[in-house]
């Protein structure tokens, strides 16, 4: 019920292609989704979130892509660089705080020159 | 310059040693996590405090211990009773308020048993 999925678990991208990596939740009641970008070493920082009211947010080159049906986003980088290559984590919490903030596994995205 | 600050950057333990990690933030945040990082594993929360004085498990605080005296600090302590230490620790902080609930993570400590 608290799991966030991710897949997948590695991504191998050429440079100018389109990345996306897709989360699964069971939870309804969860009403955040952010996604975090980590580079080796350093701690994760926010990219972009979302809220189930709407079913894309842009910004950039990154789109979230949310399917309240489904219960299922995934994150779409556009023309994607050798800068992009970095952990994805996606993630969900609910209600009035951000205590549950439930993390899924990562994706480790390479972008190939 | 505002954010978080860990330190150290990397820590050894010794068997049956206690061992503190310092997170400091000038966010003016009133909460503050601390979450545990193992390969594949994704982050787990350890413990969080929303206000001083007060702090709740998370999923895995069995062999963690935390203290909240200052809005701008939460150690963590990884006691002995935790067999299985090594793993890279993040602390982050975040408003307590519906709406900005962005978690902003510090550096890390990664811990290494010796």
């Amino acid at each position: 019920q608290q799991q966030v999925k991710q897949s997948p678990q590695s991504l191998i991208v050429q440079k100018g292609g389109i990345s996306i990596i897709n989360c699964a939740y069971e939870n309804t009641a969860f009403d955040y989704f952010p996604w975090y970008q980590q580079f080796p070493g350093k701690g994760p920082a926010l990219l972009i979130a979302i809220r189930p009211d709407v079913s894309e947010k842009k910004e950039g080159r990154f789109t979230i892509s949310f399917n309240k049906s489904a219960k299922q986003f995934s994150l779409h980088i556009m023309d994607s660089q050798p800068g992009d290559s970095a952990t994805y984590f996606c993630a969900a919490s609910f209600g009035g705080g951000s205590e549950k903030l439930v993390f899924g596994k990562g994706t480790k995205l390479t972008v190939n020159p | 310059d505002g954010g978080i600050t860990q330190s150290p950057k990397y820590l050894f333990r010794k068997e049956g040693q206690n061992v503190t990690l310092s997170c400091e933030q000038n966010l003016n945040h009133d909460a503050m996590y601390w979450y545990r990082q193992d390969p594949g594993q994704g982050l787990r929360l350890i413990y969080y405090s929303q206000i001083v004085n007060d702090f709740q498990k998370g999923d895995i605080a069995e062999g963690y211990s935390v203290s909240r005296e200052k809005k701008e600090s939460f150690p963590l302590t990884v006691t002995s009773a935790q067999k299985n230490p090594t793993a890279f620790y993040l602390c982050a902080s975040s408003p307590w308020e519906r709406g900005r609930e962005t978690q902003y993570f510090g550096p890390g400590t990664r811990l290494l048993v010796l």
